[in-house]
């Protein structure tokens, strides 16, 4: 089968680091995203991991290991704002159903002042 | 503005009846996508298509149809055959189904009493 995993809850304090991890069991492999969700809005996109390996944007990094199937969003200098649900998603091989995104069921951070 | 709209934000419909959830994009994507999100859920694939006049079902298509008439619309019929559809809507799209990102909509709260 194909599965997601992510912790339900987090909670930090603002001006602090925080490592939100995402293991994976996927039948095929083409990427990995992670998203982040405010309460009743719309997911809007973090990063975008498809080699082994670190991405850095801003207080945001992402960081990729295929072989373990994992998976980690780091925020840095965190802020209030950061407070929302963030998404771990995997997209499966090319063709047809196999390019769509399977996600995680989120990880909800809090950050408290 | 490019972007994706769905309508309306909030929904409201008695058991039995259909309803009809709007979504357009402006992005020229090619691919679109409807999902549902349920509380402590993650997102999960109702219907994707990938070009106009083709679309598949997802992981949860029963209860749902859809329609791709139009490169820039993809909407969603919630049938009376679903028996669960309380729940928020969120529209997706994307250049290809193996481009690195999608875009979600706004979403569509949907209660049914």
């Amino acid at each position: 089968g194909q599965n997601i995993d992510q912790p339900t809850e987090m909670t930090a304090t603002e001006g602090a680091i925080v490592q939100i991890n995402c293991t994976y069991q996927t039948s095929g492999f083409n990427g990995l995203f992670w998203y982040q969700q405010h309460a009743g809005e719309a997911p809007t996109f973090l990063s975008y991991n498809v080699l082994d390996g670190l991405e850095e944007k801003g207080r945001f990094s992402s960081f990729l290991s295929r072989s373990k199937g994992y998976s980690y969003l780091l925020l840095k200098e965190l802020q209030m704002k950061d407070s929302a649900s963030y998404l771990c998603a995997v997209r499966g091989g090319y063709g047809g159903s196999q390019g769509n995104l399977i996600f995680g069921k989120g990880t909800k951070l809090s950050v408290k002042p | 503005d490019g972007g994706i709209t769905q309508s309306p934000k909030y929904l409201f419909r008695k058991e039995g009846q259909n309803v009809t959830l709007s979504c357009e994009q402006n992005l020229n994507h090619d691919a679109m996508y409807w999902y549902r999100q349920d509380p402590g859920q993650g997102l999960r694939l109702i219907y994707y298509s990938q070009i106009v006049n083709d679309f598949q079902k997802g992981d949860i298509a029963e209860g749902y149809s859809v329609s791709r008439e139009k490169k820039e619309s993809f909407p969603l019929t919630v049938t009376s055959a679903q028996k669960n559809p309380t729940a928020f809507y969120l529209c997706a799209s994307s250049f290809r189904t193996a481009a690195y990102e999608q875009y979600f909509g706004p979403g569509t709260r949907l209660t049914v009493t």
